[in-house]
Parts: structure tokens; C-alpha cells; sequence
């Protein structure tokens, strides 16, 4: 079965440019978050979506930062005048419902601002 | 503010002996933890789990450990394979979380010698 995709799945940027990262969650799967992995360091929570409605955005680390799920299946991540401190590799994951605690990551997006 | 630290950046085990990974946390909110573990190039995969009622949880040679009273959790695999070989992080859900997004240690690399 498909599992959760992500693409692209490299994207170099140069400072400044505006960069969009697509997830495609597991179909059927009602919850999707986002998170941003930098170098050596766990993986940080910064939105989470169930079906298309953005319930929680806490963790976006500014106003540059901005995520979508209008049908409520794929979302797509957008950073606006991406800076050096953007790149990291920005992880989707998806689970059936607010109540399943298991989430399904998928391979991520590495995002290298130059 | 970390909330949840896992303090052993690294790890290096014989092969057939026990790995133990572990894993502390300061918020006393948390009630459910999960171990991740993740391939390079790969997203997180789900591992195990356990819920603050219980104190331990087996899923064949993976046991995790909860002490909460310490706030702390271990995670033990034996025998311990090469395949194990992996970075491994531990994640947290706090207490009536309706969105159940996941709070991370920064990970732990366990090498596994044959």
C-alpha cells in the first residue's frame, strides 16, 4: 500500500525565492501534520491539520511560513523569502483520526538555502 | 526548553547483546510515549509505545520501560541486530491533546557491531 509521499524531495533555494513542499498523506487519513527537522536534532511540530481545517499552527516559526489542505487530503507547506535558517528537512506525516496516536511519516523534504 | 532529552547522542552494541536507549522528560503532562526509529534518507517509522498507565510494553525484542515517577523511559532491543542500526528518537503526547502532535528528543544513533 502507498505509503505517505513527499516531493520534492531535495529543493535547493537561493535566499529570498519562495519554496513549496507537497505531501500526499495516506489516503483516508482524517490528521496531517508538519514538522521541520534541522541537522542533528529531533524532529518539531509545526502545524497540524484535520481534514481541511487547520486546527493548530503554534509551532510555524513565523508569518513567512504557511501550510494548506483545502480538500482535505494533500497539503502543501509554503515558506516566502526563504532565509539560510530555513533549511532543514521538513518532514509530513498523517494518522487516521485526532484519537490514533500512531503517526505515518513520510521521507521528508531536505530544503538547503544558499 | 527541551521537553523531552535524550542525552546519549550516540550508542555502539555488539551484536546479539542488549541495546538500551533512554530517554527523560521534563513536562508531567505527557501521558503517552513512542519510540521512533529512522533510516538516513528516510522519514521516522513507528516503533512502540506505551501509555502512562502501564510500565512496561513488549513487542518482541522491543521492551519500553516507564518510570514515571522519574520521568524517565528506556528502550530496550534484544538481541540486538545490525539492522538496528538506526537513529532513535523518543516522542511525548500530553494529556487530553486533541491533535496528538508529537514533542521529540533530539534522537540517539545506535550502531550495531556483527
Amino acid at each position: 500500500g502507498a505509503g505517505v509521499s513527499q516531493s520534492p524531495r531535495y529543493k535547493v533555494a537561493k535566499r529570498g525565492q519562495d519554496v513549496a513542499l507537497r505531501c500526499d498523506p495516506i489516503s483516508g487519513h482524517v490528521s496531517l501534520f508538519w514538522y521541520q527537522q534541522a541537522l542533528g536534532q529531533g524532529p518539531e511540530f509545526l502545524t497540524y491539520f484535520q481534514n481541511e481545517a487547520q486546527l493548530d499552527k503554534s509551532g510555524l516559526p513565523s508569518d513567512r511560513f504557511f501550510a494548506e489542505r483545502p480538500e482535505g487530503s494533500v497539503s502543501t507547506l509554503k515558506i516566502q523569502r526563504t532565509q539560510q535558517e530555513d533549511s532543514a528537512v521538513y518532514l509530513c506525516a498523517s494518522s487516521l483520526a485526532g484519537g490514533t496516536y500512531e503517526q505515518y511519516f513520510g521521507p521528508g523534504t531536505r530544503l538547503t538555502v544558499t | 526548553d527541551q521537553q523531552v532529552k535524550q542525552n546519549s547522542p550516540s550508542l555502539s552494541v555488539q551484536e546479539g547483546r542488549i541495546s538500551i536507549l533512554n530517554c527523560d522528560y521534563t513536562n508531567s503532562m505527557f501521558d503517552y510515549f513512542l519510540w521512533y526509529k529512522k533510516y538516513p534518507a528516510e522519514g521516522p517509522t513507528f516503533l512502540i509505545s506505551i501509555s502512562s498507565i502501564k510500565d512496561k510494553n513488549e513487542d518482541g525484542r522491543f521492551t519500553v520501560f516507564l518510570n514515571k515517577s522519574a520521568k524517565h523511559l528506556s528502550l530496550h532491543i534484544v538481541p540486538s541486530q545490525p539492522g538496528d542500526s538506526a537513529v532513535y528518537f523518543c516522542a511525548a503526547i500530553p494529556f487530553n491533546n486533541a491533535g496528538n502532535m508529537l514533542t521529540f528528543g533530539g534522537g540517539t544513533r545506535l550502531m550495531v557491531k556483527p
